[in-house]
């Protein structure tokens, strides 16, 4: 399957600060790419799809302007959190289809836990 | 009603037996189906995905799919301990998003 990577797999930040989180798909290009979040005990929230070249698509209830999504290359997508806050301790997800594929099966990155202090 | 249901279990098997894990989805044009294992702590792993009515198999797993009746199951066979984890259901919808469902916790004990 496509490979995905994170940076960094954990960080810790204080209260108010901004912390930038990396997607790559590492063996093939990502027209789009998927940013989710996990609480403890709960499932997958999709948070906004990445795409290459223009702007994100974010679902209800997320915040654009507090998380920021930039996809700037075909095998990159950030993912910033600004003006973090202890709620948004959670664990990051990104994950991206391999369009050579077929591009209907989903490969995710190994995640990114976030602690807010 | 969820888009996709599952029953967060815990399931418990023995090793060796059978595992069953069940799915039901509400939106009847979806046409893709995955299922994801998520250990603990670490992001979810595609183990099988299946788009046409029937069974598919690969080593241990089997994924079933029954569009007629909105219902997607994996069984694992032989399980291990090694099985245990989290299985999450997911389902590409006609709307264009892969949809989880909660997940089921599977406990494969010696």
């Amino acid at each position: 399957g496509a490979v995905v990577s994170q940076h960094p797999s954990w960080v810790i930040c204080k209260s108010g600060t901004s912390v930038k989180i990396e997607c790559r798909s590492l063996d093939f290009q990502a027209t789009t790419m998927f940013w989710y979040r996990q609480f403890p005990k709960q499932s997958l929230m999709l948070m906004a799809t990445s795409n290459e070249g223009s702007k994100a698509t974010y679902e209800q209830g997320v915040e654009k302007d507090k998380f920021l999504i930039n996809h700037a290359s075909l095998t990159l997508s950030t993912l910033t959190v600004t003006s973090a806050h202890p709620e948004d301790s959670s664990f990051y997800i990104c994950s991206a289809r391999d369009p050579g594929q077929g591009g209907r099966e989903q490969y995710f990155g190994p995640g990114t836990r976030l602690t807010v202090t | 009603q969820k888009e996709v249901e599952q029953n967060s279990g815990p399931l418990s098997v023995p090793e060796g037996a059978i595992a069953s894990l069940n799915c039901t989805y509400s939106d009847r044009g979806s046409q893709s189906f995955f299922w994801y294992r998520q250990y603990s702590g670490k992001s979810p792993e595609l183990i099988m995905f299946i788009y046409s009515n029937g069974d598919k198999e690969d080593g241990r797993f089997t994924a079933q799919l029954n569009k007629a009746s909105q219902y997607v199951s994996l069984l694992i066979r032989d399980s291990q301990p090694s099985d245990s984890a989290t299985y999450l259901c997911a389902v590409f919808t006609s709307y264009g998003k892969l949809t989880f469902g909660q997940g089921t916790i599977l406990t494969v004990h010696p």
